[in-house]
């Protein structure tokens, strides 16, 4: 399967944009790109995906980079509750596309 | 609406007895996932199943564990025998598919403490 590539820490400072960034220069053509989050004491909560244009939703906006080699997610305006580690997962239709794989993902920290 | 439940929401036990965890997903939902999460470790994979299909057991770490699926519906997990090790945070998903866009529901977990 694909690896993804995350920091292991981040910043952010209350009520400003946080961009997150990671990388997968293995992905396949038919790769879709994931984002889940977990906060703390909690079950992992979808956070958005997609597969070559930038989307957008409620919680957050994908940017994926021309190449597919990597992706940013983007919070638009932090709160404290967006405090959570992020994951970057790939879900393809080859290997073990049912199950996700989770890497160490991105501790989120928002400063108030 | 409800979202995916899971039971106990702690359980302690001592070596070597078994221990049984529940998990009540989504209704309408055909694929059914149980993940863990040891201390500072990242999540892992299972098991998993899907409709009447057999399910995917790939992620077991021994025989000690095993899961079934009553009905489509609820499922449990055991754990025979347990260790110290096999203390961790249970966790349940559930996705109204099994398509590699489909959405996995997380329930709160279970937290497993072997003593």
């Amino acid at each position: 399967d694909a690896k993804t590539t995350q920091p292991n820490s981040m910043e952010s400072n209350e009520e400003e944009p946080v961009h997150l960034p990671c990388n997968h220069s293995t992905i396949s053509g038919t790769d879709y790109i994931h984002w889940y989050r977990q906060l703390p004491s909690q079950g992992p909560e979808y956070v958005i995906h997609g597969l070559t244009s930038n989307v957008n939703n409620r919680m957050a906006s994908l940017a994926i980079a021309e190449d597919r080699k990597s992706s940013t997610l983007i919070l638009h305006r932090a709160t404290l509750r967006d405090a959570a580690v992020y994951y970057c997962i790939l879900r393809g239709f080859s290997g073990s596309a049912r199950q996700l794989t989770f890497g160490s993902g991105t501790q989120l920290t928002v400063l108030p | 609406g409800a979202g995916v439940s899971q039971s106990p929401s702690n359980k302690v036990t001592e070596k070597g007895k078994d221990v049984e965890l529940r998990c009540d997903p989504i209704s309408g939902h055909t694929a059914l996932y149980w993940y863990r999460q040891s201390l500072g470790q990242g999540l892992e994979f299972l098991i998993y199943f899907q409709g009447n299909s057999a399910p995917d057991k790939s992620g077991l770490p021994s025989d000690r564990f095993s899961a079934e699926r009553t009905g489509g519906s609820v499922s449990t997990l055991t754990i025979q025998r347990t260790q110290q090790e096999d203390s961790a945070v249970y966790l349940c998903a559930s996705s109204l598919g099994a398509g590699v866009t489909d959405t996995q529901y997380f329930g709160p977990g279970t937290r497993l403490t072997v003593l």
